[in-house]
């Protein structure tokens, strides 16, 4: 189906490892986006992408690496995983072209869990 | 940085009822969007704003663009509980990377 695809949903990891959130589109949108959501603090920016090849450092981006070697795929990688990166994260794109390029859809999310 | 003020922070209405929420800024933008969150889901766009003075409905909803670009306010009429959720707000300046600055949302539950 066409949209916006994140995997795994639901993620326990143990402090220190390695993890990959995966994001996946089929709209071809140039950017896209990492948002982490905690309570209080709402929908946090921590890596965004304007094309491949081409990502910036958001609010939140320590931490984190991103890449984006193909146009439908951003993923985020925690090299060493905290505690404090416990959150349910979110991926976005939109298309800048014509004057709805603000409008970003979001995938369903990864609730990520670091013991 | 850019911040978004949405208020109020949350709200507990009886089906029916309609509802009101806002969300103000010290900086302009070019676009405001409203967004739903239903639990254990991702935002899911409702109205989208790109003019100032822009009143724009979609359903039981219905959103303006601030005349001075620096607000907006989302209306939902006749509340069932289906609308119960997270809205947020968020503005963005068409150019700027096209990211977004998003309010803290505001809490909505229906009593039936």
């Amino acid at each position: 189906d066409a949209g916006i695809t994140q995997s795994p949903r639901y993620k326990i990891t143990e402090t220190g490892r390695q993890v990959t959130l995966m994001c996946h589109q089929t709209w071809s949108h140039s950017y896209m986006f990492w948002y982490r959501q905690d309570l209080g603090h709402g929908l946090r920016l921590i890596y965004y992408s304007a094309a491949a090849d081409i990502t910036d450092k958001g609010e939140v981006p320590d931490g984190y690496v991103v890449s984006r070697s193909k146009t439908e795929n951003f993923p985020l990688t925690l090299e060493s995983a905290t505690r404090s990166q416990t959150s349910v994260y979110f991926c976005a794109s939109s298309d800048p072209t014509g004057g709805e390029g603000d409008e970003q859809f979001f995938g369903p999310g990864t609730r990520l869990t670091v013991l | 940085g850019q911040q978004l003020n949405q208020s109020p922070q949350s709200m507990f209405i009886q089906e029916g009822e309609d509802v009101s929420m806002n969300c103000t800024s010290s900086s302009i933008f070019n676009t405001w969007l409203w967004y739903k969150q239903d639990p254990g889901e991702g935002p899911v766009l409702l109205i989208a704003l790109y003019k100032a003075g822009e009143l724009t409905s979609n359903g039981r909803l219905t959103a303006q663009f601030g005349i001075t670009r620096k607000d907006s306010f989302l209306n939902i009429s006749a509340s069932i509980p289906s609308d119960v959720g997270i809205y947020f707000c968020a503005g963005g300046s068409s150019g700027n990377t096209g990211k977004l600055i998003f309010g803290q949302g505001t809490t909505l539950q229906v009593k039936p």
